[in-house]
């Protein structure tokens, strides 16, 4: 069975930084993409960040993009996401998602961990 | 970015009728292998995304054959051919074509 166990959130005040992790298991963690989708309070989904099976390709949203950096460790099974300079608008609940392929060019997430609240305020 | 435009944002339903949840984009999700990459999102109350339709119109392993998805191009839709009690929720459609990948602001189905 596929699981993927987010953890890490909290709250944080704004300028502050924090490090998510999502803990994946019950499939072949290197051989797929994975991506990290928020939601904020009562509002939709965004998609945020996206790694590649190998980790060399990384790609983010215009939102978060040189705030927040995605890595993976496959040795461990494990996505990050090191996110800084915080701010009110990137509160949320932060999901781990995992793709179908292996690369970045395309997106169709098909299982989600059950996410991880993200709260920035002083 | 590709701008992903759903309606109706609310759908009341009553039990055992249809419903529908069109999705249009702003510009074409052919993908240059040919696939098309919209994805339809359930997300039940307090409950993480569940993605039922993937490439427009593959049900995922699971998804109760009510679901369906159709659609080219620009315009898409996801019918359910008879509303149930588990189908309330929030339901998104999701283009993973082009970056950034962009999801529908969501369709909130509730029964009358």
């Amino acid at each position: 069975e596929v699981q993927l166990l987010g953890s890490g959130g909290g709250l944080v005040q704004p300028g502050g930084s924090l490090r998510l992790s999502c803990a994946a298991s019950g499939f072949s963690f290197s051989s797929y993409a994975m991506s990290w989708v928020r939601q904020a309070p009562g509002k939709g989904l965004e998609w945020v960040s996206a790694i590649s099976d190998t980790g060399d390709d990384t790609y983010y949203a215009g939102s978060v993009k040189g705030r927040f950096t995605i890595s993976r460790d496959n040795s461990k099974n494990m996505l990050y996401m090191q996110m800084n300079s915080l701010r009110a608008e990137d509160t949320a609940v932060y999901y781990c998602a995992k793709d179908v392929n292996w690369n970045i060019a395309m997106a169709s997430f098909d299982y989600w961990g059950q996410g991880t609240l993200v709260t920035v305020s002083s | 970015d590709v701008v992903m435009t759903q309606s109706p944002l609310s759908l009341p339903v009553t039990l055992g009728q249809p419903a529908s949840i069109s999705c249009r984009s702003s510009q074409s999700l052919v993908y240059s292998d040919g696939n098309i990459y919209l994805n339809w999102f359930q997300q039940r109350p307090g409950q993480s995304p569940r993605r039922l339709i993937y490439k427009v119109s593959n049900r995922d392993s699971g998804v109760p054959d009510r679901f369906s998805g159709r659609g080219s191009g620009t315009d898409f839709t996801l019918k359910i051919s008879r509303v149930e009690a588990e189908d309330v929720g929030i339901y998104y459609c999701m283009q993973g074509t082009h970056w950034p990948w962009t999801f529908g602001q969501g369709t909130k189905v509730e029964i009358k």
